[in-house]
C-alpha cells in the first residue's frame, strides 16, 4: 500500500483563490520532503525541498512567495498555491525518503489543480 | 543539476515483445530509480538501484554506475505495461533530491 499519500487527488479552484495541498508519510517520519510539478506530457520538475521545522528551499525559477510550503511535523508537508491562476494548473507531487527502507524514495499519489 | 537523458522517447509494442528502455546521465550517482507512472498519474516505484542488477518478475534493471547509464527491461509486454517510464537520478550531493528524464512513453498494444 501507499506509504506516501497526498490530499486532494483533484482540485479546482477559481482564479485569485488559494489552494493547499498535502503530503503525509503514512508509516515513517520524513525529515525532508520534496515537492515536484508536471506539466502534461513533460516530465517531473522539482519545486522544492521542504525541511521539517524549517524553511523551505526553492529551485531556481520558482515563486516562494506564490507556492508557499509549510512543513510543521515529520509527517506532514503542505504545498499552497497563492492567487492560483490558470497557469499554475499542473499536476502537484511529492516524495519523501523512508530511513527504515534504506535509500529508497516514495512519491505521493499526485494532485491535479486546475485553475478556472 | 544532472542531466539525464532517455531514449527511446516513443516505444510502440505488440504483446508479447521485449524492450530495451535506457536512461543516461552525467554526473555520478548515488540514488537511481525507475518509476512507472500510470494514466491518472500516479508514480510507481519499479526498482532502486544505483548499481548493479535486480530483477521483479517480467521486469530487471540494470545500472553502470562508471559508465553512467541504466536500463530497464521488460520482457513479454502486456498492455497493462503502457504509461511512462522515467528515471530518476540524485547526487552525492544530495541523494534525495531527484532529477528527471524526460521519461519514455510505451504503447504495447494486443
Amino acid at each position: 500500500g501507499a506509504v506516501v499519500s497526498q490530499h486532494p487527488s483533484w482540485v479546482i479552484c477559481k482564479s485569485g483563490t488559494s489552494v493547499k495541498i498535502e503530503c503525509r508519510s503514512l508509516d515513517f517520519q520524513a525529515t525532508t520532503m520534496f515537492w515536484y510539478r508536471q506539466f502534461p506530457k513533460q516530465s517531473l520538475m522539482l519545486m522544492a525541498t521542504s525541511n521539517e521545522g524549517s524553511k523551505a528551499t526553492y529551485e531556481q525559477g520558482v515563486e516562494k512567495d506564490k507556492f508557499l510550503i509549510n512543513h510543521a511535523s515529520l509527517t506532514l508537508s503542505t504545498l499552497t498555491v497563492t492567487s492560483a491562476h490558470p497557469e499554475d494548473s499542473s499536476f502537484y507531487i511529492c516524495s519523501a525518503r523512508d530511513p527504515g527502507r534504506g535509500n529508497t524514495i516514495y512519491f505521493g499519489e499526485g494532485s491535479w489543480l486546475t485553475v478556472v | 543539476g544532472i542531466q539525464v537523458e532517455q531514449s527511446p522517447p516513443d516505444l510502440i509494442l505488440q504483446e508479447g515483445a521485449n524492450s530495451t528502455l535506457r536512461c543516461n546521465f552525467s554526473d555520478s550517482v548515488n540514488n537511481l530509480q525507475w518509476f512507472h507512472q500510470n494514466p491518472w498519474g500516479q508514480l510507481i516505484n519499479l526498482f532502486y538501484i544505483p548499481s548493479g542488477t535486480k530483477q521483479n518478475g517480467r521486469l530487471s534493471a540494470t545500472t553502470v554506475a562508471t559508465e553512467r547509464y541504466s536500463l530497464l527491461y521488460i520482457s513479454s509486454s502486456q498492455t497493462t505495461d503502457s504509461g511512462v517510464y522515467f528515471c530518476a537520478v540524485a547526487g552525492k550531493d544530495n541523494f534525495n533530491k531527484f532529477y528527471f528524464g524526460s521519461g519514455t512513453k510505451l504503447n504495447v498494444k494486443p
